[in-house]
């Protein structure tokens, strides 16, 4: 079965700083999609960043950009140049073409002015 | 831009009640998704439903949850005789179509409180 494991559930960055938060999965499929959707309190989880496993350039989009290593079966988000606006839970997901997306626990990041 | 929406933000019942959960998925989306989070765990899929019928479900939606699309525009979650152990925050999430590329949009959610 596959498994998504988000290992910090809370992490604090300063603002305009860079923070990095940890995604591992377990599969055994050769083809899927990673995602990082965050979720602001009270809001909808929105789409951040995405990654297909066949492509081995790593997913970037403007200030977020992620480190996806295949055969560690890793996937972290980088996200720079840190944001009040950034402050939200993180969900890490994945899905190999089924139609259920499998999400980790999440991890809390707070932005500190 | 188009958002999923749920209803109501917060529901609070008793163990045994009936529960209806709502959410009104994008107008043009095809495919619709009931997640579910209880607090501190992950979030989990419950099911998706195309062209009026469950397409994949998982485990935990048993007999005790349905799903049905009354009209054009809802999307609904029922569980018929609540326990303590549904309380969660329950995901709404509609997309397009299906496979790898296909995002998932979500709703809000709605916090769900069996007492």
């Amino acid at each position: 079965a596959q498994t998504v494991t988000q290992s910090q559930p809370e992490m604090s960055v300063q603002e305009a700083e860079t923070v990095t938060l940890s995604c591992t999965y377990d599969t055994s499929e050769s083809d899927y999609y990673l995602f990082w959707y965050k979720q602001p309190p009270s809001r909808q989880m929105i789409l951040v960043i995405r990654q297909e496993a066949y492509k081995q350039q790593n997913a970037t989009e403007n200030r977020f950009s992620v480190n996806f290593q295949k055969a560690a079966k890793s996937f972290s988000l980088k996200i720079s140049d840190s944001q009040l606006g950034d402050a939200a839970m993180y969900f890490c997901a994945y899905t190999s073409g089924s139609e259920k997306l499998v999400f980790g626990k999440g991890t809390k990041l707070t932005v500190n002015p | 831009e188009p958002e999923v929406t749920q209803t109501p933000s917060h529901q609070v019942t008793q163990m045994g009640q009936e529960v209806i959960l709502r959410c009104v998925p994008i107008s043009n989306h095809l495919y619709f998704y009931w997640y579910r989070q209880i607090l501190g765990q992950k979030v989990e899929f419950l099911v998706s439903f195309y062209n009026n019928e469950i397409s994949e479900k998982s485990e935990i939606f048993d007999d005790q949850f349905s799903v049905e699309r009354p009209d054009g525009s809802n999307f609904t979650l029922k569980i018929r005789s609540t326990k303590l152990e549904d309380s969660a925050m329950y995901f709404c999430a509609s997309s397009e179509g299906i496979g790898l590329k296909v995002q998932q949009y979500f709703g809000p959610g709605t916090r769900l409180t069996v007492t």
